[in-house]
């Protein structure tokens, strides 16, 4: 079965520093895959999505992600990191040709920005 | 991307009772999603709701204790029935994009005391 694994729960950065969240996936034939962010006391809003063709993904907020099959990786990252910045990050996954159109999740990687 | 929103945005309920959260989407969509985020936890699929059928559930989730409605293709209803505190949780709902996304509604945050 599929699955998402997001290394670190937490991840601290400086504010203007590099943000790098990771995400692998599991399955060998590569899936859609997604990052989205959950801001405190709001529901989850979709940064980027990976399909098809450039691997290299630009989302919203300065934020993208580049897809390596290779390495079976969806790793997020952003140049400078900002204070609004601070929440969680889920990377999920949804198989090709699944007509149940399920995502399955990551755990999670909730982003502190110091000032 | 669908505009979705829910009611009650958050309720505090006693044990034993039930609540029924409303999900309404501004486009008409066939594959509309629940999903149930426990504390500090990631999301678990509750059950998938197309319009004219029942709604599958996931392991672990039985109708009895989450009935869902989904009468037409812009609204969907979960219940969550007789609660308990292990039901306090974040609900959120969701609808299917072209590609597998999935665009969700701002969550119901449920304490049951």
């Amino acid at each position: 079965a599929q699955s998402v694994t997001q290394l670190g729960s937490h991840v601290s950065v400086s504010e203007g520093a590099l943000v790098l969240l990771r995400c692998n996936y599991s399955s060998s034939v590569p899936p859609y895959l997604f990052w989205y962010v959950q801001y405190p006391n709001q529901g989850l809003q979709l940064l980027l999505k990976y399909t098809t063709g450039a691997t290299l993904v630009k989302g919203i907020n300065g934020f993208e992600a580049e897809f390596k099959k290779s390495e079976t990786s969806f790793h997020l990252t952003k140049p400078s990191a900002h204070m609004s910045d601070a929440a969680e990050y889920f990377c999920a996954v949804s198989d090709r040709g699944d007509s149940s159109y399920k995502l399955i999740f990551g755990s999670g990687t909730r982003l502190l920005v110091r000032p | 991307s669908a505009v979705i929103s829910q009611k009650p945005s958050r309720d505090i309920c006693q044990r034993g009772t039930s609540l029924t959260i409303q999900c309404q989407v501004d486009s008409q969509v066939t594959m509309m999603f629940w999903y149930r985020q426990q504390p500090g936890q990631s999301l678990t699929l509750i059950a998938t709701a197309n319009q004219g059928s029942e709604a599958t559930y996931e392991s672990g989730f039985v109708i009895d204790k989450f009935p869902i409605s989904r009468p037409n293709l812009t609204f969907s209803t979960l219940t969550v029935s007789n609660m308990s505190p292990e039901d306090s949780s974040i609900y959120l709902c969701s609808v299917a994009g072209a590609y597998n996304e999935q665009f969700f509604g701002p969550g119901t945050r449920l304490t049951v005391l």
